[in-house]
């Protein structure tokens, strides 16, 4: 069963390091997404792409943060300059077409702990 | 405001038993839903979705009701078992682009 795959699993880095999360969409989804989970919170939505462009981002998708498709498979976020409180489990997630009866998958996440 | 809301953060029911687990939304122009399931240290999986238009979808052992008239989605789980221990999540399709999601409930089966 195709699924999503995210590498690493864990990404411990200093405060002020940049860091960048790896996923792998399921290949014939067009929208790709990434989403947070803070320790004991709801998932929350960072940044939606399709067409290699940024659809729509959240308040929390700032200038730190930002996305690519570097090649036909990978889909990676990238954030500058860490804070604490970027410390979160992150989600990629695809989907194959965008709205109402769009099933996104998500993939097992990245925990980054920001020390 | 926007907002997709849990009743009871936590639920606990004997095996065998059926669970409902309940999500209040405020944006009547939302029109898609759909309940995930998260178990400890992995992504939301999902569980059964329903667009505006309907008002009740069956899967494999779980039922989604939508009550558009008082905002309301609830998730059945019929004959729970051990393995349906997780948190749940509803969440709801703005637009194109996003999910919005609930906080979430901790559903507990109790042997």
């Amino acid at each position: 069963e195709p699924e999503v795959t995210q590498t690493p699993s864990h990404q411990v880095t200093q405060m002020g390091q940049e860091v960048i999360l790896r996923c792998v969409p399921i290949s014939n989804h067009l929208y790709f997404y990434w989403y947070r989970q803070i320790l004991g919170q709801k998932v929350e939505f960072l940044v939606s792409f399709y067409n290699n462009e940024i659809s729509e981002k959240s308040e929390i998708f700032d200038d730190q943060f930002s996305v690519e498709r570097p090649d036909g498979s990978n889909f990676t976020l990238k954030i500058r300059s860490t804070k604490l409180e970027d410390s979160a489990m992150y989600f990629c997630a695809s989907s194959e077409g965008q709205g109402a009866s769009t099933e996104a998958f998500f993939g097992q996440g990245t925990r980054l702990t920001v020390v | 405001g926007e907002s997709v809301g849990l009743h009871l953060p936590t639920l606990s029911v004997q095996e065998g038993d059926n669970s409902i687990i309940n999500c209040a939304y405020s944006n009547s122009a939302s029109d898609y839903f759909i309940w995930y399931k998260q178990e400890s240290g992995k992504g939301p999986q999902f569980i059964i979705d329903i667009r505006s238009n309907m008002d009740k979808r069956q899967g494999q052992r779980v039922t989604v009701l939508l009550n558009k008239t008082v905002k309301h989605l609830s998730l059945q789980i019929a004959a729970t078992q051990p393995g349906d221990s997780a948190v749940y999540f509803c969440a709801e399709a703005f637009g194109t682009y996003k999910y919005i999601f609930g906080t979430g409930t901790r559903l507990k089966v109790l042997a």
